[in-house]
């Protein structure tokens, strides 16, 4: 079974700083990971995946995240936030035929 | 390029009520999938439909029901609605089973059950 594990419910940034949101996950099968973003009254987007090669994944709108196998995380990671980067993010794990998500990470982006 | 459509938007239902949740897909995608959204919970699977022809259960499903009309288009139907299926429901499709794919997302249902 797969599972994943958000550990931050909101994590709050002034503009132009760098943020991470952590995710960790667990799977017994492949690992296909993503990020996906949801703004106020949206639907998901996809920001970013990894299927596999490369552990550093980058996304769209400057998002990146490394795949971390030996810890089992996910982390996304932004250099500098902007105000439009204020949305709720979650981290899924893909398993044999759907997607595990977390709970979600509200960013607030403060100027 | 509409990806994936659902409607309505908004609804309200008073307890014991019945409705059908549409969504309908225009890329060709096999795969359809129900989740619904609650505040510190994620997204959870209620049922998918792996190809035209077939549905199943996924993390939560009791009280609703599905049907796979055709290769587009994979309704959700609530047969007596309890306020504890207020919520967001979210549509997706993906081209196969097999997570590799990732989903597109509808833009959501909120549903209000008094």
């Amino acid at each position: 079974a797969q599972s994943v594990t958000q550990l931050d419910s909101q994590v709050p940034v002034f503009e132009e700083a760098p943020v991470e949101l952590r995710c960790n996950y667990s799977s017994s099968v492949s690992v296909y990971l993503f990020w996906y973003v949801q703004y106020p009254n949206q639907g998901l987007q996809l920001l970013l995946k990894y299927l596999s090669g490369s552990t550093l994944v980058k996304g769209i709108n400057g998002f990146e995240a490394e795949f971390n196998k030996s810890q089992t995380s996910f982390h996304l990671r932004k250099p500098s936030v902007h105000i439009s980067d204020t949305a709720e993010y979650f981290c899924a794990v893909g398993g044999r035929n759907k997607l595990v998500f977390g709970a979600g990470t509200i960013l607030r982006v403060k100027s | 390029n509409a990806g994936v459509t659902q409607t309505p938007k908004f609804q309200v239902l008073k307890t014991g009520q019945s409705m059908t949740l549409q969504c309908a897909q225009d890329m060709n995608h096999n795969s359809m999938y129900w989740y619904r959204q609650d505040p510190g919970m994620g997204l959870r699977l209620i049922y998918y439909s792996a190809s035209e022809g077939t549905t199943d259960k996924g993390e939560v499903p009791n009280g609703y029901n599905v049907s796979r009309l055709n290769k587009r288009e994979f309704s959700l139907r609530l047969e007596s609605a309890a306020p504890s299926q207020t919520s967001v429901y979210f549509c997706a499709s993906s081209a196969n089973t097999g997570s590799r794919y990732g989903y597109t997302f509808g833009s959501g249902t909120r549903l209000t059950v008094v």
